[in-house]
């Protein structure tokens, strides 16, 4: 059964600082890794999909790294903001199943003013 | 297109009651899942459904929950006798593949008292 583990559950940081958020899953054989942000109360926002056979995407400040082998995935945010306070999650799309996605508790983030 | 809908956004009903749900995927999407969150969780995945065909569910879909997706478009989640751990947020999202990420929507919050 996949398990996805996401390190820390809770991270504070000063504005303009350079953060990454970590996750790993334990079955290495996945489709894809998709990365959200759910605000709160809210429901969730899709940042960055990387497929299996990628290694990175970008988009704005947020760059997703994936190591399939290692069972890694970093999300790295620049120059944090204010507005980059959530909960961030990871989920896995496991090859084989174009269903469900297994989900990591998320981290939540604050970025102080 | 405006994206997933969640009819309601809150709902409150006490114990023992029936509610539904109701969630409006993206129209060329032919996936559609429903996955439910708890405080401090990531979503678990409930059902999904691949044009009307109910393809999955999962075994935290007890036999008090029914889903439906008529005609391949919006779809209902109905809870019957509605106890208090099914208080939860109930999350709708679709996507277009399985080379596509999912598109959530904003979800219902339901309170059962």
């Amino acid at each position: 059964k996949q398990e996805v583990t996401q390190i820390p559950a809770a991270l504070s940081v000063p504005e303009g600082e350079n953060l990454v958020l970590n996750c790993s899953f334990t079955d290495s054989a996945i489709y894809n890794l998709q990365w959200f942000r759910q605000d709160p109360g809210k429901g969730l926002t899709s940042l960055l999909l990387i497929q299996s056979s990628q290694r990175e995407q970008t988009s704005g400040r947020l760059n997703a790294s994936l190591d399939k082998s290692s069972g890694r995935s970093t999300l790295y945010i620049a120059a944090s903001q204010p507005g980059d306070s959530a909960t961030y999650l990871c989920a896995v799309r496991i090859s084989g199943s174009a269903r469900q996605l297994t989900f990591g508790s998320g981290t939540q983030l604050t970025v102080l003013p | 297109d405006t994206g997933v809908s969640q009819n309601p956004r809150h709902k409150i009903t006490k114990r023992g009651q029936n509610v539904t749900f109701r969630c409006d995927p993206i129209s060329e999407h032919n996936r559609l899942y429903w996955y439910r969150q708890t405080l401090g969780q990531g979503p678990e995945f409930l059902t999904y459904f691949q044009n009307e065909a109910q393809l999955e569910k999962s075994r935290l879909l007890s036999d008090r929950f029914s889903a439906e997706r008529p005609k391949g478009s919006f779809s209902t989640l109905e809870i019957q006798r509605t106890e208090q751990g099914d208080s939860a947020m109930y999350l709708c999202a679709s996507s277009f593949g399985a080379d596509y990420g999912y598109t959530f929507g904003s979800g219902t919050r339901l309170t059962v008292v």
